[in-house]
């Protein structure tokens, strides 16, 4: 069975920093590329970023772009999402997802359970 | 800033057909958009339904379909049941390594 644990959401202060991991297992986690995806307390889901089987293919919605650095073990089967500079509006639950394939233009296909970040003083 | 859009409600009468769309703030949705469709219980992870306009998710049941309407990508669910109640995001390829979520439509299933 494929799992995706999601680790390291908590309480941050504006302008802290955080770093999320999502452990895979059931899964060749090399083969895929790898989403976060995130949503707001009551509020619709927003894709955050993506990164390719290759470990290379990185790409961010603007809203995160500068602040937030995905990346992968593959040794590890870990993604991880280092959050700095963090503001209110990224309160949030973080998704990490499975994409359908290795290539970073198809979707988020299996979803962990997500881990709530919250940034508050 | 491209945005798209979805019902945010809709009804449907148990056992009936409902087509919820997903559309462009600019623009028409086409396939090479590469619109996929979840589904999101509260207090839930989403779940695939659709992916590549019409490709079912494994295990999904084949009342869902996905196709193009006009302009826009769109989710058909016939037969809806009571547990269809719930809220359906759909996701469009923008480029660059972009997706966009849609704002989500809740479905009241009456």
């Amino acid at each position: 069975e494929v799992q995706l644990l999601e680790s390291g959401g908590g309480l941050v202060q504006p302008g802290g920093s955080l770093r999320l991991s999502c452990a895979a297992s059931g899964l060749t986690f090399s083969n895929y590329a790898m989403t976060w995806v995130r949503q707001a307390p009551g509020m619709g889901l927003e894709w955050v970023s993506v990164i390719g089987a290759d470990e290379i293919s990185t790409y961010y919605a603007q809203s995160v772009k500068g602040r937030f650095t995905i990346s992968r073990d593959n040794s590890k089967n870990t993604l991880y999402l280092q959050m700095n500079s963090l503001r209110a509006e990224d309160t949030a639950v973080y998704y990490c997802a499975r994409d359908l394939t290795g290539s970073y233009r198809t979707p988020p296909d299996l979803w962990g359970q997500g881990t709530l970040v919250t940034v508050s003083s | 800033q491209t945005v798209v859009t979805q019902e945010p409600s809709f009804s449907v009468s148990l056992g009936g057909t409902v087509t919820l769309t997903c559309g462009l703030s600019s623009g028409s949705v086409s396939t090479g958009y590469y619109p996929t469709w979840y589904q999101q219980t509260p207090g839930q992870a989403p779940r695939t339904l659709i992916y590549s306009t019409n490709s079912r998710s494994s295990g999904v049941p084949d009342r869902f379909s996905g196709s193009i309407l006009g302009n826009k990508a769109a989710l058909t669910i016939t037969g809806a049941q009571a547990d269809d109640e719930c809220d359906y995001y759909c996701t469009l390829y923008i480029g660059s390594g972009i997706w966009v979520f849609g704002g989500g439509t809740k479905l009241t299933v009456l």
